[in-house]
């Protein structure tokens, strides 16, 4: 079985700019989760989708939004681009339909970088 | 809000035996999770606790005692490719949404 994707996994923007990365899950799999990671900040949650709904989100400001498609497939989109979203973004997977299943399956990851 | 502490970095031996603590502090506890990260590469999934007790799987074992927001994370037989970063991770409230929480990380070096 395929694991989580991840694209694009390298971005180059500048500030000001919007982007949008998307997520495949595994196969069967309905809840993604996506997450930012920087070395100042850690792991830092965005937010989880379960069949196409916003089932639950992080303290990110409204620049960061995302939706999920009736494949499962996630997208995620940051307008407005500042230097300080230079980041890891990473997604993840899980199969069930409990908010509490921790079983995640984390992608490669788009390594964002902003000029 | 929440919080989590455990240490940032641990130094132990190949084949020794190593614990890593965490600490916590949320709002409607729902569960610890524990995440394993090597330079460059994803977190993958260790192990999660949502009640009190002990979890095992193969080397690694995981607590949790919910009365202390205290969990912990124990390595056996400590193998050199064991050298990673790891993450627990908690679940729970915040502002009416379910959230969840990284800690900073514990880097664990094997040495021979």
């Amino acid at each position: 079985k395929a694991g989580v994707t991840q694209t694009p996994r390298y971005l180059i923007k500048t500030r000001g700019q919007q982007v949008t990365l998307s997520c495949s899950p595994i196969s069967g799999h309905r809840s993604v989760s996506w997450y930012q990671q920087t070395p100042g900040q850690g792991l830092q949650f965005l937010f989880e989708y379960f069949s196409e709904t916003q089932r639950n989100k992080g303290n990110f400001p409204g620049r960061f939004s995302g939706r999920q498609f009736s494949n499962s497939r996630s997208e995620m989109n940051v307008s407005t681009l500042e230097l300080g979203d230079s980041a890891l973004y990473l997604c993840a997977s899980s199969p069930g339909s409990q908010a509490v299943q921790e079983t995640q399956y984390f992608g490669p990851g788009t390594r964002l970088l902003v000029l | 809000g929440q919080s989590l502490e455990q240490p940032s970095e641990v130094t132990a031996v190949e084949g020794a035996i190593v614990q890593i603590n965490c600490t916590y502090q949320t709002s409607g506890f729902y569960g610890l999770s524990w995440y394993q990260q090597h330079d460059g590469g994803a977190p993958t999934f260790l192990s999660y606790n949502a009640l009190d007790g002990l979890e095992e799987t193969g080397r690694f074992s995981s607590f949790l005692s919910r009365s202390d927001s205290y969990g912990y994370l124990l390595l056996q037989e400590l193998q050199m490719k064991d050298s990673a970063s790891y993450f627990c991770a908690v679940r729970g409230l915040s502002g009416g949404y379910q959230k969840v929480t990284f800690g900073t990380g514990t880097k664990l070096q094997v040495i021979p």
